[in-house]
Order: structure tokens, then C-alpha cells, then sequence
């Protein structure tokens, strides 16, 4: 298996822009997780889904953040508009169960 | 709002010696707490703990978790380079049923190991 796939690995973009980051979990994985992880504030959970059923969005900053999972092998993060603020390492792990969480590589995303 | 804390938040040490990587916690409806380590990229899993004074060992790692002081102290004996890293502890509140509860992390402990 590949482990959990991310794409982009670089992201440069400019205030205002819409950013899509994608990932692709490990295959068999129920479990799929947001991560976003900054100097300042660390490790945060943005969202995780269960089953592709997003179960707890609590860890999104603000309505400018969306993720969806359309299916079992394909999610999503959205940002719209993007700001300087939101610059950081953006994480998505799979899991069969709760604990073993799996990484992917994650997505420096810098907004200029 | 639940809190993590680990300390210290660096510590350099030279290969051979022993360290104590230290986490405590404020979590309501404690679940779970996880220990990661982080070398370049992403962190990769090391121990999951639920139940107080039973040490989990993994080599050279082991940890114990601490439900009354809401404490878990992470060791790892006879250090190596390759050990440096920064050590992430995540506690989990409970939710309902089986589903995974909200993790909360530490600021994490950057650990390196001199030769």
C-alpha cells in the first residue's frame, strides 16, 4: 500500500484564491482526519469522517474552511477565500480503528 | 476547553542516556491519550494508553498513563540519533458510541540526541 496519499505537496498562492487540498486514504480505512499544524498553535483536528460521514467539524476555524468526502477513497479540504493566516502544514491521516492513526505526507500550503 | 501540556518542551541529551518526556492534561470526558513522534514529516504513532499504571513497551520506548494525577510520562532508554524527533501527546474526549472522540494536542517535546 501506498499510505495515505497528499497532494499538493508545495502550495503558493495569493490572498483571496481558493484552495483545494486532496487526499487519498489508505485503502480499507473507516477513518479519515484533517489535520493543521502551525509553529504557533501546533497540531490541531480539523474535521474527521467516519465512513465517509463527516462526525465532528468542530476544529474548523471559520466558515471559510470546507472538506468533504465523496467517497471511500477521496477527500477534500477547502479553502475560500484563502488568507496569510491559514499558511501551515495541512495533514490528512487514515485509520481502520482508533488508534494507529496513519499520515500522509501534508500540504505546505503559504499564502501570500 | 481541554489542555495538554508537555514538558519539557526541549531537551538535548547524548546517546545512551535515558529521558522522561512528560504530559499532563485537562480533558473532560477522558478517553484516551496518544503518543506520536514527529521526525521531518509526519508524525507516526507510537503508543495508545486508556487504563492507568499499565505500561505499554514498544524496544527501546515505553510509556504509562496516570488517571488520577491525569498525567503520562513517555520513556525512552539508551537513546540514539535516530531518536530525535519532536514527541506529540493527544488526549481524546470521549463521544458517543464508538466513534473517535476530539484529540487534543500537546505543544509537543523536541528531543535531540547528540552522538
Amino acid at each position: 500500500d501506498a499510505g495515505v496519499i497528499q497532494s499538493p505537496r508545495h502550495e503558493v498562492t495569493e490572498m483571496g484564491q481558493e484552495v483545494t487540498l486532496r487526499c487519498k486514504p489508505i485503502s480499507g480505512h473507516d477513518y479519515l482526519f484533517w489535520y493543521r499544524q502551525t509553529m504557533m498553535r501546533g497540531l490541531e483536528l480539523l474535521i474527521y469522517f467516519n465512513n465517509n460521514v463527516p462526525i465532528d467539524d468542530s476544529g474548523m476555524p471559520e466558515d471559510r474552511f470546507s472538506a468533504k468526502m465523496p467517497n471511500a477513497s477521496f477527500s477534500t479540504l477547502k479553502i475560500q477565500p484563502s488568507e496569510p493566516r491559514d499558511s501551515a502544514v495541512y495533514f490528512c491521516a487514515s485509520s481502520p480503528r482508533r488508534d494507529e492513526n496513519t499520515f500522509g505526507s501534508g500540504t505546505r500550503l503559504t499564502v501570500v | 476547553e481541554d489542555k495538554v501540556v508537555q514538558s519539557p518542551l526541549s531537551l538535548v541529551v547524548h546517546e545512551g542516556d535515558t529521558v522522561t518526556l512528560n504530559c499532563s492534561y485537562e480533558v473532560t470526558n477522558f478517553r484516551s491519550l496518544l503518543w506520536y513522534k514527529q521526525e521531518k514529516k509526519a508524525p507516526t504513532f507510537l503508543f495508545m494508553l486508556t487504563s492507568s499504571g499499565i505500561e505499554k513497551k514498544s524496544g527501546r520506548l515505553s510509556s504509562i498513563l496516570d488517571k488520577k494525577e491525569l498525567f503520562s510520562i513517555l520513556n525512552i532508554t539508551a537513546t540514539q540519533t535516530g531518536d530525535s524527533a519532536v514527541y506529540l501527546c493527544a488526549v481524546e474526549a470521549r463521544a458517543g458510541g464508538t466513534s473517535y472522540g476530539k484529540l487534543t494536542f500537546g505543544q509537543g517535546t523536541i528531543l535531540t540526541v547528540h552522538p
